[in-house]
């Protein structure tokens, strides 16, 4: 069963320093691709950033960044220059892309990012 | 270019009526996915569409739960005969379709916030 894990229910990340949010996954499934997305208070989903199982770099966005190991399955999201505007939810969530018949994405119970000025 | 479109914003209904909660996709996307969010949790899977088709609705509950997709118009979540337990946040989303490989990011839009008095 796959199954996602976000250990750090709440953050605290001084302005402008960077943050780490982890996540680790679990699927025997060989070709999947994880997901960031952001949940400010007013309840949208944001997304953020891709990472391929196959992809060779770590996937960059701007200021956000996927820190992906493969062998550990983890795929922590780095936030670099933390802004106010940052904080939020934050959820991994996983697809596994060789079920091409079914396409649903499991995410992971969330971590809360405060951005401390 | 207009995103994910959810409405209502917020639906109040009493124990035993109907909600419908509406969901057009992004222009250019004909998949669709339901997924309920309750108070502190991560996001959920319910069901999984394309037009006219319902292609895997393992997460929704078997009785008093149904999804369409129809041919014209948006994508429906009905629930029949509402209990408390439905209050949640349900957000649709959407994606250009499956594919063997590469992202297939699902878009969310901002959610219907139901509640069951």
């Amino acid at each position: 069963a796959q199954k996602i894990t976000q250990t750090q229910p709440g953050m605290f990340v001084q302005e402008k320093e960077a943050v780490t949010l982890d996540c680790t996954y679990d699927t025997s499934d060989p070709s999947y691709g994880l997901f960031w997305y952001k949940q400010p208070s007013s309840g949208e989903m944001i997304f953020l950033i891709y990472q391929g199982s196959y992809d060779q770099q770590n996937a960059t966005e701007g200021r956000y960044s996927l820190n992906f190991q493969k062998a550990r399955k983890s795929a922590n999201l780095v936030i670099s220059a933390s802004q106010l505007g940052d904080s939020a939810m934050y959820f991994c969530a996983m697809r596994e892309i060789s079920k091409t018949s079914y396409d649903k994405v499991i995410f992971g119970p969330g971590t809360s990012l405060s951005v401390i000025p | 270019n207009a995103g994910v479109m959810q409405n209502p914003r917020h639906l109040v209904r009493r124990r035993g009526q109907e909600a419908r909660l509406r969901c057009s996709p992004m222009k250019g996307h004909s998949h669709v996915y339901w997924y309920r969010q309750l108070p502190e949790e991560g996001l959920k899977f319910m069901v999984y569409l394309q037009k006219e088709n319902i292609i895997d609705e393992s997460g929704m509950p078997k009785e008093r739960f149904s999804a369409e997709f129809p041919k014209e118009g948006p994508s429906i979540l009905r629930i029949q005969q509402v209990v408390r337990g439905d209050s949640a946040a349900y957000f649709c989303a959407s994606s250009v379709g499956t594919s063997g490989a590469g992202s297939n990011i699902q878009y969310f839009g901002a959610g219907t916030r139901l509640s069951v008095l």
